[in-house]
């Protein structure tokens, strides 16, 4: 069964920082992988799909990677700001195209 | 606007009431889908639709129901059956059920059972 596993669990940074948030999965047959974003007590927001054929997407200053082999994603967000203070949460479809879900990486960007 | 509705946004009930949860997209998409939140858990899937009058169980379908007799409308039911209904409820919707396709999530309910 895949297993999601996102580190780290939570991050407090500065603002102006870059960032590194990790999605790992345990079976690399996979059809794509979400990026989300939720705000406390609110539905997810998308932010950017990355098909298996893909190495990476990007959009604004968010830039999302993708190495099936290793089972790895990685979203990287530039220029941090507290505007960005919320969960990221990854999700990876595999065979039965229903998405599998990280528990998320909580990241608050302070002025 | 388009986009997927769930209402109500709080929702109390007491200990051996069913209770149904409405959810309402506008996207024209044929798949539907319900998950539950708890706090520090990933998403987990209850139930899941790719068409009308077609509903499949997800990962923790026990003690909930749905139903999909309109391509719009996907509500979901908890029933007393559930041992610890007590937590945040999301819709979700996508074009269908193939690699392509973005998920697109409601604002969530939250269901609260004492």
């Amino acid at each position: 069964k895949q297993e999601v596993t996102q580190i780290p669990a939570a991050l407090s940074v500065p603002e102006g920082e870059n960032l590194v948030l990790n999605c790992s999965f345990t079976d690399s047959a996979i059809y794509n992988l979400q990026w989300f974003r939720q705000d406390p007590g609110k539905g997810l927001t998308s932010l950017l799909l990355i098909q298996s054929s893909q190495r990476e997407q990007t959009s604004g200053r968010l830039n999302a990677s993708l190495d099936k082999s290793s089972g790895r994603s990685t979203l990287y967000i530039a220029a941090s700001q507290p505007g960005d203070s919320a969960t990221y949460l990854c999700a990876v479809e595999g065979g039965s195209y229903i998405p599998t879900f990280g528990r998320g990486t909580s990241l608050i960007v302070h002025p | 606007d388009g986009g997927i509705t769930q209402s109500p946004k709080y929702l109390f009930r007491k200990e051996g009431q069913n209770v149904t949860l409405s959810c309402e997209q506008n996207l024209n998409h044929d798949a539907m889908y319900w998950y539950r939140q708890d706090p520090g858990q990933g998403l987990r899937l209850i139930y899941y639709s790719q068409i009308v009058n077609d509903f499949q169980k997800g990962d923790i379908a026990e003690g909930y129901s749905v139903s999909r007799e309109k391509k719009e409308s996907f509500p979901l039911t908890v029933t007393s059956a559930q041992k610890n209904p007590t937590a945040f409820y999301l819709c979700a919707s996508s074009q269908g059920l193939a690699s392509s396709y973005e998920q697109y999530f409601g604002p969530g309910t939250r269901l609260t059972v004492t």
